[in-house]
């Protein structure tokens, strides 16, 4: 496509299920970013794939986020156990170039997951 | 690590009026400077960049300059429209490293 598509739209699940939110970025980006945007706050950044590796998950908040990415392509992001702090807007971006090169982030318009 | 310091919204002003968004940062290596742009309703859009000292980013009459001594990119609009409603992010990225961004400000114009 000619953009990040991500999926679903919107997420309402309850307090201890598992969810799966999936980013499609444009094709040959070769970086993939996973950002979350809680109400009213900044970006906080939760892992980055550079093909199918990922160099820095240092911003998954716990064991219950993890994330894959497959043919250096889709990705996907998997919380277990779902708390109501887990409630944001799951953002997903591409680069055509690796992270922290002046290759510009194209971003999908997000995932809104709702606990409750 | 990384960090990005912008100052805290909301930010109201008049059609007309002139903006500035300060930003500072603090990154490893020589990071490459972003603003991006959230309209109502819709996802994050790069507004401008700066990649080396002295740089200066523009686009839809916004600037900002990539001042090195002082650490800062500051955003700035000579005449404000109500479309330029939005929240501003800024953002920094040193090379092999993650794009850290700024908390945003948001900014509403009225007419």
């Amino acid at each position: 496509g000619a953009g990040v598509s991500q999926s679903p739209s919107n997420k309402v699940t309850e307090k201890g299920k598992d969810v799966e939110l999936r980013c499609d970025p444009i094709s040959g980006h070769t970086a993939l970013y996973w950002y979350r945007q809680s109400l009213g706050q900044g970006l906080e950044f939760l892992i980055y794939f550079q093909g199918n590796s990922a160099p820095d998950k240092s911003g998954l908040p716990s064991d219950r986020f993890s994330a894959e990415r497959t043919g250096g392509s889709v990705s996907t992001l998997t919380i277990q156990r779902t708390q109501q702090e887990d409630s944001a807007v799951y953002l997903c971006a591409s680069s055509l170039r690796r992270a922290g090169s002046n290759s510009p982030l194209h971003f999908g318009n997000g995932t809104r997951l709702t606990v409750t | 690590g990384d960090s990005v310091t912008q100052m805290e919204g909301p930010v109201t002003l008049s059609e007309e009026a002139f903006l500035t968004i300060n930003c500072t940062y603090t990154a490893t290596g020589y990071p490459s400077l972003f603003w991006y742009v959230q309209y109502p309703g819709e996802g994050l859009q790069l507004l401008l960049k700066a990649t080396k000292a002295d740089d200066k980013g523009s686009n839809k009459g916004f600037e900002a300059t990539y001042r090195k001594e002082t650490t800062s990119f500051h955003l700035e609009k000579g005449s404000v429209q109500v479309s330029d409603s939005a929240v501003y992010f800024c953002a920094a990225g040193a090379a092999g490293n993650k794009l850290t961004f700024g908390g945003g400000t948001r900014v509403l114009v009225k007419p």
